[in-house]
């Protein structure tokens, strides 16, 4: 089936420090999401994006919609300890909500102390 | 605000046995969703419910079945418990088959011997 592939896999940083990640697939989505998965926990929506070239912000976190609608990017400012977790990205191929979604594999984010 | 509970949340069973997710949700959604997480898979959809009464099958149903109770439940069964359903199984809700905004509940995880 479809694929998302996020990258990096797993990420170690410092608190404060700034966080890139990415998500990319070979086919076009109309709807790309971006969730966290706290440890011991299920995913919680952080961010959804529906239009090509999109940039929205969520506190420190800022998301864009890739202009080819193949991928998407997640910016985290000035990480903190809570920021920790698994993040998935998420897409469908509708804005209608009425697809199934793709989930991608995750980058684990961890902040070394 | 429990939003969506699932039970139990550790579950170890031998190859063969038989046991019952249970999830159940208090927001009013009309859809329901089983997931499982492997590591390196991301989220998979099992089977869901887009309304009471309806059950369909999604990506990996092989295995599984599952029973919408009423609104508020939606059960996922092993009849036959394999390794390879080793795995956490995640149970999710939507107001009306948005997939963007799914809600997930804290999550099963299952180990077969």
């Amino acid at each position: 089936g479809q694929q998302l592939n996020q990258s990096p896999q797993s990420m170690f940083i410092q608190e404060g420090e700034d966080v890139s990640m990415n998500c990319t697939s070979s086919s076009i989505f109309n709807t790309w999401l971006w969730y966290k998965q706290d440890p011991g926990e299920g995913p919680v929506l952080l961010i959804a994006l529906y239009k090509a070239g999109e940039l929205t912000s969520n506190g420190r976190l800022t998301a864009q919609f890739g202009i080819t609608r193949k991928d998407s990017f997640l910016n985290i400012s000035a990480s903190i300890p809570s920021d920790v977790g698994i993040y998935f990205c998420a897409s469908q191929r509708s804005n209608f909500g009425n697809e199934k979604l793709t989930f991608g594999t995750g980058t684990r984010l961890t902040i070394i102390p | 605000n429990a939003g969506v509970t699932q039970t139990p949340k550790f579950q170890v069973l031998k190859t063969g046995q038989s046991m019952t997710l249970q999830c159940a949700q208090d927001m009013n959604h009309n859809s329901m969703y089983w997931y499982r997480q492997d590591p390196g898979m991301g989220l998979r959809l099992i089977y869901y419910s887009a309304s009471e009464g309806t059950t369909d099958k999604g990506e990996v149903p092989n295995g599984y079945n599952v029973s919408r109770l009423n609104k508020r439940e939606f059960s996922l069964r092993l009849e036959s418990a394999a390794p390879s359903q080793t795995s956490v199984y995640f149970c999710a809700s939507s107001q009306q088959g948005g997939y963007e905004k799914l809600f997930f509940g804290s999550g099963t995880q299952l180990s077969v011997l």
